[in-house]
């Protein structure tokens, strides 16, 4: 029964690369967030997807970051022309379809730590 | 979603109850009490949530005030590998959004 699936769990770029984190969600899940955390700080909301769709992307800075969560396959945090203050952990959760009640379900990943030198 | 307020660290000894406070002055009457913890270097993990009334299961109990404006986690016999930041959280009905604060740094002392 895995849980939500987070790769890679470290990423070290230069400045200017770009960054991909993976997340694959719980099976049985179809709602996957995004959340930053800077250090010392707790977690910041990016963006909420289904497939094929994003639904709220709130959190997102406006530029050099994108979300996707394809028909097959993962949802990708993309980072375009990192710079350091891109460094952070980057944690993925999923939950099932949610209803007007309490987030039932809704479990978070071990994360990827995004460092930029 | 309400603000939360807890407690920058606590201590507490191996095998004692750890009782962590929260308060939520300002709640509203559709928001659920979550709480998180994030054992170091790990993603956060749902711990317990309540509304009204309060919860108990295998990790922790959750007491809630009458009035709601706060809250009080209880792990019944802290062991060392509860030692992590707590997250009191505050999130409406049918929201999907977790605002996460500080926390409380729970320190298990042998």
């Amino acid at each position: 029964n895995a849980g939500v699936m987070q790769n890679p769990r470290h990423l070290v770029r230069r400045r200017g690369q770009e960054a991909r984190l993976r997340c694959s969600p719980m099976k049985g899940h179809s709602h996957v967030y995004w959340y930053r955390q800077l250090p010392e700080e707790g977690l910041k909301f990016m963006v909420y997807l289904q497939k094929e769709n994003i639904i709220d992307e709130s959190g997102m800075p406006k530029e050099r970051f994108s979300a996707e969560f394809p028909k097959e396959g993962p949802s990708i945090l993309r980072i375009q022309q990192v710079v350091r203050g891109d460094s952070a952990a980057y944690f993925c959760a999923s939950s099932p379809q949610l209803d007007r009640g309490p987030l039932n379900g809704y479990t978070f990943g071990s994360g990827t730590r995004l460092t930029v030198v | 979603d309400a603000k939360t307020t807890q407690p920058t660290s606590m201590d507490c000894a191996e095998g004692r109850a750890a009782n962590l406070p929260c308060n939520h002055s300002t709640i509203s009457g559709n928001e659920y009490v979550y709480w998180y913890r994030q054992i170091h270097s790990q993603g956060p993990q749902y711990i317990i949530h309540g509304l009204k009334n309060n919860e108990t299961n295998e990790m922790a109990s959750l007491i809630i005030t009458e009035d709601r404006k706060s809250s009080t986690l209880i792990l019944p016999h802290a062991t060392l590998r509860d030692t992590a930041v707590y997250y009191c959280i505050l999130s409406g009905a049918g929201s999907y959004q977790l605002t996460f604060g500080k926390g409380t740094k729970l320190s298990v002392i042998p």
